[in-house]
């Protein structure tokens, strides 16, 4: 069965980085798009960026543009997310999602995801 | 990036029909996905495309659209359908923003 299960997360200070993980196992892989969608603490979802399955065609939200890289290596089955200058409003449960772009597009399987706080 | 708009609550009686909307401009061009997420879980795919229920998605769900508007319909709500409900829509720019949700109580 599809396994996406994050990492990473924890406290950092405002202007801080963090390198999130998520480890893919049930499906090849390399097949997918992949993405990361993020939800503050009481709040709705916010889609973060995501990567195409040969990692060439990347987004971003306006929100993290410039700050964060999401990055994929195939051969071990893993996303990735580099979070620059870190901010209180980065404050958010990250979800690893697999989009599938086969026919419409839509996350079909998402991670429990981590949490991480931006705060001094 | 495209905007997409939801009805912040709705509820609706054991047993009845409830129909969310979600309102945005990229909904003229893609279909909207929909999501439901329990307290303390991870969303849920529930439907996508013009009306496409994941496996093991009950077929009281269903999905429709028109012009720039997607819906979601629980028809027979049962107490487990109480969460908050989210619709996705990509955009001509690449981008996947999420509508701003909506908290479905069953009374």
């Amino acid at each position: 069965q599809v396994q996406l299960v994050e990492s990473g997360g924890g406290l950092v200070k405002p202007g801080g980085s963090l390198r999130l993980s998520c480890a893919a196992s049930g499906f090849t892989f390399s097949d997918y798009y992949m993405s990361w969608i993020r939800q503050a603490p009481g709040k709705g979802l916010e889609w973060v960026s995501y990567i195409s399955s040969s990692g060439s065609t990347i987004y971003y939200a306006d929100s993290v543009k410039g700050r964060f890289t999401i990055s994929r290596d195939n051969a071990k089955n893993s996303l990735y997310l580099q979070m620059n200058s870190l901010r209180a409003e980065d404050t958010a449960v990250y979800y690893c999602a697999r989009l599938n772009d086969y026919g419409d597009h839509r996350f079909d399987y998402w991670g429990q995801g981590t949490l991480v706080t931006v705060s001094s | 990036s495209s905007e997409l708009t939801q009805d912040p609550a709705v509820s609706v009686a054991l047993g009845q029909t409830v129909r969310i909307t979600c309102q945005g401009d990229s909904l003229r061009s893609y279909y909207a996905s929909w999501y439901q997420q329990k307290p303390g879980q991870a969303p849920v795919l529930v439907i996508y495309g013009k009306n496409n229920r994941p496996s093991g998605i009950p077929d009281r769900f269903s999905g429709s659209s028109s012009g720039n508007t997607a819906s979601l319909t629980i028809t027979g709500a049962q107490a487990e359908d109480e969460a908050d409900y989210y619709c996705n829509s990509r955009d001509s720019s690449g981008n996947h923003p999420f509508g701003t949700g909506t908290k479905v109580t069953v009374l």
